[in-house]
């Protein structure tokens, strides 16, 4: 079966850091996303992990763990543009599709 | 190079019609792929394609749901008949035929359609 989880609704300060978490059960596993989604608006890419470790990529950073089946995305220096919806996915052994947990809102306050 | 081009952005159906949804996608891509997103949801997969061939319709409503990706021209998604609960944001997503690279290459969203059913 696929299951991903992450936190429904975060919020965080402009300027701070914050940490949105992702827990993963799928029955196989070729890759986890992380897409942010402004309402209205289409997913757009962030970032792609398929090894351990942390892949940095500006103020966005994102963290996989597969023995633990785990993954975080860090936003620092939070602006109130990252107020969006950020949406974690697995892809699929074959590659054939991705699988969406329900996203995360994050609301950046002043 | 435009990205992945979705129409119409939002559409209103009576319940019995038929809504028909088109994706072109990115030029050079190959691979389709349709999600439904409803409301304070995450994104549903429904239908992967290529062009002629359904890859993939695992997540596809047995009944009332079509798709295709012909040879020529955008992809197609194609609700018959259809009733309150397919009120939803229909995404359209490409990526590039698997000699590219598809390991590292993530899926390009379009705009997705928001279809109303009344």
């Amino acid at each position: 079966g696929q299951n991903i989880d992450q936190p429904t609704e975060m919020t965080a300060t402009e300027g701070a850091i914050v940490q949105i978490n992702c827990t993963y059960q799928t029955s196989g596993f070729n890759g986890l996303f992380w897409y942010q989604q402004h309402a209205g608006e289409a997913p757009t890419f962030l970032s792609y992990n398929v090894l351990d470790g942390l892949e940095e990529k500006g103020r966005f950073s994102s963290f996989l763990s597969r023995s633990k089946g785990y993954s975080y995305l860090l936003l620092k220096e939070l602006q109130m543009k990252d107020s969006a919806s950020y949406l974690c996915a697995v892809r699929d052994l074959w590659g054939n599709k991705l699988v969406f947990g329900a996203g995360t809102i994050l609301r950046v306050k002043s | 190079n435009a990205g992945v081009m979705q129409n119409p952005r939002h559409l209103v159906r009576r319940r019995g019609q038929e809504a028909r949804l088109r994706c072109s996608p990115m030029k050079g891509h190959s691979h389709v792929y349709w999600y439904r997103q409803l409301p304070e949801e995450g994104l549903k997969f429904m239908v992967y394609l290529q062009k002629e061939n359904i890859i993939d319709e695992s997540g596809m409503p047995k009944e009332r749901f079509s798709a295709e990706f012909p040879k020529e021209g955008p992809s197609i998604l194609r609700i018959q008949q259809v009733v309150r609960g397919d009120s939803a944001a229909y995404f359209c997503a490409s990526s590039p035929p698997d000699e590219t690279g598809w390991e590292n290459t993530e899926a390009f969203f379009g705009q997705g359609t928001r279809l109303t059913v009344v």
